[in-house]
């Protein structure tokens, strides 16, 4: 079935440092693929999305990049703030379908 | 507009209690979803409804029981508690793209 794979944390960064979080799936098909932000005490907040193959989504001043032939969605920032400490979510879905597949999620801790 | 909300925030059970989880949102998504959060587990997706009057079962459903009232309302009902369901439970809705969901802000449930 379908899966999704991010590296493990927690990732600690210092301020103005360039930030990857690895990202890479599992599936059958073309899904899209997602990345989600959740800061303490609150839900997961829609960060960038890629539909296709080649797409980059962009946000906030992040981005990952849809490579299907690595089956990867790579999440970086330039420089990251002691604000975007959270925890990151990888996901994938289907056209169609009804379920989403999260990773586990890494957590970001940026010092000032 | 106030996008998912959940009620309680917080909640205290003890073992073989009953309670219901209420979850609404305003954006006329037709699907909504109940998940927990477990740490190291990441998200596990409990139930979901593809649209009004239609409930299907997730990853982990047993112990739990929904209802979609209407469009704006889906609720998660524990029958008897037990510890192991000691979690953070999330809401969430979505559209036609079905990856893109909107979290709500998630019940802190602990069972002694």
């Amino acid at each position: 079935g379908d899966s999704v794979t991010q590296m493990e944390g927690p990732v600690t960064l210092s301020e103005e440092a360039f930030l990857t979080i690895n990202c890479t799936y599992t599936a059958t098909g073309y899904p899209s693929l997602f990345w989600y932000v959740q800061y303490p005490g609150e839900g997961l907040q829609l960060l960038l999305k890629a539909t296709k193959a080649d797409d980059k989504g962009s946000n906030k001043g992040f981005e990952a990049t849809y490579r299907k032939e690595t089956t990867s969605f790579h999440l970086e920032k330039g420089s990251v703030q002691v604000s975007d400490s959270a925890v990151y979510f990888c996901a994938l879905s289907h056209t169609g379908g009804f379920k989403t597949i999260f990773g586990a999620g890494t957590r970001l801790f940026v010092k000032a | 507009n106030a996008g998912v909300t959940q009620t309680p925030k917080f909640q205290v059970l003890k073992t073989g209690q009953s309670m219901t989880l209420q979850c609404a949102q305003d954006m006329n998504h037709n699907s909504m979803y109940w998940y927990r959060q477990d740490p190291g587990m990441g998200l596990r997706l409990i139930y979901y409804s593809a649209s009004e009057g239609t409930t299907d079962k997730g990853e982990v459903p047993n112990g739990y029981n929904v209802s979609r009232l209407n469009k704006r309302e889906f609720s998660l009902r524990l029958e008897s508690a037990a510890p192991s369901q000691t979690s953070v439970y999330f809401c969430a809705s979505s559209g036609l793209e079905r990856g893109e969901q909107y979290f709500g802000p998630g019940t802190r449930l602990t069972v002694t």
